[in-house]
């Protein structure tokens, strides 16, 4: 069964820390996504990625990073978290096959805390 | 700017209901339009809807896209419990598969 997993389901962490939220797909996707999900915003993209080492900034990027070292990873970065920054966060990953385009397969969430 | 309008943002229903949600859209270069389900977790992919395929259905489900109207709605019969969830929609907008998400509509079927 294909998967995306990201590392933590829940995390709290307090004001100024630097977050790291982790993401790995096995289905080598090129693309991958960073989403934050707030209830009547709906979901937001934060940056996503078409190839190793490579990003591209979403609508909401302040405040955060990314990293994708290899292919199946994605790193959302918090470089110091604030309380605006409690959220669920949302890894994605699709893949353009011919140019046709399948849809997102999403990991099950990180609902992160900052206090 | 880009931008995808889902109505109502919340909705109570009794299992046995039909429901509509309502998706529309207001975007550059739309490629295609996608419904998906969120439960607790990961959103699910339900249908996706292009030029090409307007109407969709799957069981108790079914989507139709009017372009012209630049929207969509999902139909869902003889609602249940486990039908409960946000429904969100979708638009993809690029040659590169980036895509617009709605605030969602948050469904609860009641027994």
């Amino acid at each position: 069964d294909v998967k995306v997993t990201q590392s933590s389901r829940y995390l709290v962490k307090r004001t100024g820390e630097k977050v790291f939220l982790e993401c790995v797909q096995d289905m080598d996707h090129e693309n991958m996504f960073w989403y934050r999900q707030d209830p009547g915003l709906g979901l937001r993209l934060i940056y996503f990625s078409y190839d190793v080492k490579m990003k591209e900034k979403g609508d909401i990027p302040e405040g955060y990073s990314v990293s994708r070292e290899k292919k199946e990873r994605f790193s959302l970065i918090l470089e110091s978290a604030s309380t605006n920054q409690t959220s669920m966060y949302l890894c994605a990953s699709s893949s353009i096959i011919s140019r046709v385009f399948y849809g997102y397969t999403f990991g099950s969430g990180t609902r992160l805390t900052v206090v | 700017e880009d931008k995808v309008v889902q109505s109502p943002l919340s909705l109570v229903v009794h299992e046995g209901d039909t429901v509509t949600l309502n998706c529309s859209y207001e975007v550059t270069n739309f490629r295609s339009l996608l419904w998906y389900k969120q439960e607790k977790k990961a959103p699910t992919f339900l249908f996706m809807l292009t030029s090409s395929g307007i109407e969709k259905k799957s069981g108790r489900l079914s989507s139709i896209l009017d372009k012209k109207e630049l929207s969509s709605i999902l139909n869902i019969t003889a609602t249940q419990t486990g039908d409960s969830a946000i429904y969100l929609c979708a638009v993809e907008v690029t040659s590169y598969d980036k895509v617009i998400f709605g605030p969602g509509t948050s469904l609860s079927v009641i027994p």
